[in-house]
């Protein structure tokens, strides 16, 4: 119940794509849903994150879309660039709770 | 020195080695973190400190000993480990403990264990 299960594990697009990356939750006590970007030699660094009042929000090109009943929840990046080339992890957490789970991460990979 | 900074990057030690990592926030949280990173497997949390005390403690196996001297400061002492926690070890704080306070990663230890 406590699982984040991520897809794909990688992915590569071409520039200008639109990669989508996917997360699978159990427990429906979660109500907190970050996704964390990383670059080769650097920590994570929070991207963008959503909770479940809302279906979708926007960041720039980065947009997270919820679906509560599916208890699914995935990233889109517009227009991506070679610059986004980097591993994504989702996460979920409760409100009040000191612990995020994590997603296995998708490394993506944008060519130009 | 910004953000949150960890020393040493690199860490190679023999399974009989006592060593630690060093981590430090400059951004006046008040909560920071322990957690694993394995290829292709999820990050895994392993320690939570609050205002210097523990809160959280992921079933880790006692070779591992955080101590948090105040809350700039998180140290993770290592001793007598095996093959299997070779890894990278990242550090973060947030503002507060709660999860869905922003963590602040910093880049990490690559141990291997030998």
């Amino acid at each position: 119940q406590q699982q984040v299960k991520q897809s794909p594990q990688s992915l590569i697009v071409q520039k200008g794509g639109i990669p989508i990356i996917n997360c699978a939750y159990e427990n429906t006590a979660f109500d907190y849903f970050p996704w964390y970007q990383q670059f080769p030699g650097k920590g994570p660094a929070l991207l963008i994150a959503i909770r479940p009042d809302v279906s979708e929000k926007k960041e720039g090109r980065f947009t997270i879309s919820f679906n509560k009943s599916a208890k699914q929840f995935s990233l889109h990046i517009m227009d991506s660039q070679p610059g986004d080339s980097a591993t994504y992890f989702c996460a979920s957490s409760m409100n009040h709770g000191n612990k995020l789970v994590f997603g296995a991460g998708t490394i993506l990979r944008v060519k130009s | 020195e910004t953000g949150v900074t960890q020393t040493p990057r690199h860490l190679v030690m023999g399974m009989t080695n006592k060593k630690s990592l060093k981590c430090e926030q400059h951004l006046g949280h008040n909560a920071m973190y322990w957690y694993k990173q394995s290829a292709k497997k999820p990050l895994e949390l392993m320690f939570v400190y609050s205002l210097e005390e523990r809160v959280e403690n992921n079933s880790v196996p006692s070779r591992f000993s955080p101590e948090c001297p105040n809350s700039s400061h998180l140290f993770l002492h290592l001793h007598t480990l095996q093959p299997e926690d070779s890894a990278l070890y990242l550090c973060a704080s947030s503002q507060e403990s709660g999860a869905s306070y922003e963590q602040y990663f910093g880049p990490g230890t690559r141990l291997t264990v030998t």
